[in-house]
């Protein structure tokens, strides 16, 4: 509904594994964004693109590698896990990486690390 | 450091009572200040922001928010609340030539009817 999915919604993967996570905007927009939700913790912004080049990384560990090989398409490598890394991830996009422009979120994606 | 704080974690209402959801923010620069809404299950929405101009701005719904410079402050409200309101409730700031947000921890809006 608001021009941004994700895929998939919901993943259970052990410490081990090696996965990936998927965005797609629709919006024509220049600036994408990966966030971590955690239950009663504000959002942690995690990685933002614009016009596909990383603009910011807060300090996120190693064992999540964004890729962002187009202005539509943004991707969260993970591998590799901890268990406090089970969260909600929400990628977001916005017309460019100006403050004055709102953010549109994906549905994001349920992340359970066993 | 910069902050957003929403000072409260939860809000009870009546349907059809007026609501407040508050947020007071601490940040160095002119703010943009946002509110956000998050249904079960879902992303976030967005549902109104403030650049500049006039401290009172409308949104999505029939929310609207009043920019508040000296009490730093970006409450958001509704004249009339309704059970569909019911949700969590982010406001967030960002300043010039920053690609973060800050984000508050949320209120949670309970309209009962």
């Amino acid at each position: 509904e608001t021009g941004v999915t994700q895929t998939p919604r919901h993943l259970v993967m052990g410490m081990t594994n090696k996965k990936s996570l998927k965005c797609e905007q629709h919006l024509g927009h220049n600036a994408m964004y990966w966030y971590k939700q955690s239950a009663k913790k504000p959002l942690e912004l995690m990685f933002v693109y614009s016009l596909e080049e990383r603009v910011e990384n807060n300090s996120v560990p190693s064992r999540f590698s964004p890729e962002c090989p187009n202005s539509s398409h943004l991707f969260l490598h993970l591998h590799t896990l901890q268990p406090e890394d089970s969260a909600l991830y929400l990628c977001a996009s916005s017309q460019d990486g100006l403050a004055r422009h709102e953010q549109y979120f994906g549905p994001g994606t349920r992340l359970t690390v066993t | 450091a910069q902050s957003v704080a929403q000072p409260e974690d939860q809000v009870n209402v009546a349907e059809g009572n007026p609501l407040t959801v508050k947020c007071t923010y601490s940040v160095s620069g002119n703010p943009y200040l946002f509110w956000y809404v998050q249904y079960p299950n879902r992303g976030l929405q967005f549902l109104l922001k403030y650049i500049t101009g006039d401290n009172l701005v409308k949104g999505s719904y029939g929310f609207e928010a009043e920019f508040n410079k000296s009490q730093t402050s970006f409450h958001l409200k509704k004249p009339s609340a309704l059970v569909s309101d019911s949700a969590l409730y982010f406001c967030a700031v960002r300043v010039y030539s920053n690609y973060q947000l800050i984000w508050g921890a949320g209120t949670k809006l309970i309209i009962k009817p």
